[in-house]
């Protein structure tokens, strides 16, 4: 089956640690994105790749990290750097990058910070 | 960055009365895009709407983008329990190329 898939699906973290968030996506997409989504809340951007090995910033970047080094993976890493890092975090891909492109989105990982 | 406004936040609804969310620019959209995210799930595509003045019906579901594209509103006829989760718009204009979604309607529905 095709798809996205997330990993860990609950992640729990010590405050000053980093970890990282896996995606990975077997549809054949270019483009990859990381949202983050707090309780109640819209999703806001953190970081879009159009294709392998670039990516950009989103609308808050501040405290995150990503590669893209593989077509088919996009991890993201919460640094310690990351204020409020707790968080639904969602990945998602498109054929192509762009505005008119149908976003397919993985399950997610809840990420809570102790 | 593009900036959509999705109203109400909340709505709780008796099972078979309608329901309506309204997404919101103050800028022309080239697009405008419609998910729904299921409690504790992830969003799903919806629809896309393009053209000024366009209507788009999924059975129950009903969507339109306003003549000056500027806003967009997804009606729901008759909701049932399987209704039940937050929709959103994701829209851009014709400057961006990166969709931003708006902050989502959560829909509750009594049975």
């Amino acid at each position: 089956d095709g798809g996205i898939t997330q990993s860990p699906k609950y992640l729990f973290r010590k405050e000053g640690q980093n970890v990282t968030l896996s995606c990975e996506q077997n549809l054949n997409h270019d483009a990859m994105y990381w949202y983050r989504q707090d309780p109640g809340q819209g999703l806001r951007l953190i970081y879009y790749s159009q294709i392998v090995n670039d990516f950009q910033k989103g609308d808050i970047a501040e405290g995150y990290s990503v590669s893209r080094e593989k077509k088919e993976s996009f991890p993201l890493t919460v640094t310690s750097a990351q204020k409020n890092p707790t968080a639904f975090y969602l990945c998602a891909s498109s054929k192509t990058s762009g505005r008119w492109e149908t976003q397919y989105f993985g399950p997610g990982t809840r990420l809570l910070v102790l | 960055g593009q900036q959509v406004m999705q109203i109400p936040q909340y709505q709780h609804v008796q099972e078979g009365e309608d329901f309506t969310t309204y997404c919101n620019s103050s800028t022309t959209l080239s697009n405008i895009q419609w998910y729904k995210q299921r409690p504790g799930g992830h969003p799903v595509f919806l629809i896309q709407l393009v053209k000024s003045g366009e209507v788009k019906k999924q059975k129950r579901l009903t969507f339109q983008f306003g003549e000056a594209k500027k806003n967009s509103s997804l009606h729901i006829t008759a909701t049932q329990t399987t209704d039940v989760g937050t929709y959103f718009c994701a829209a851009s204009n014709n400057a961006g190329n990166m969709l931003t979604f708006g902050g989502g309607t959560r829909l509750m529905v009594k049975p």
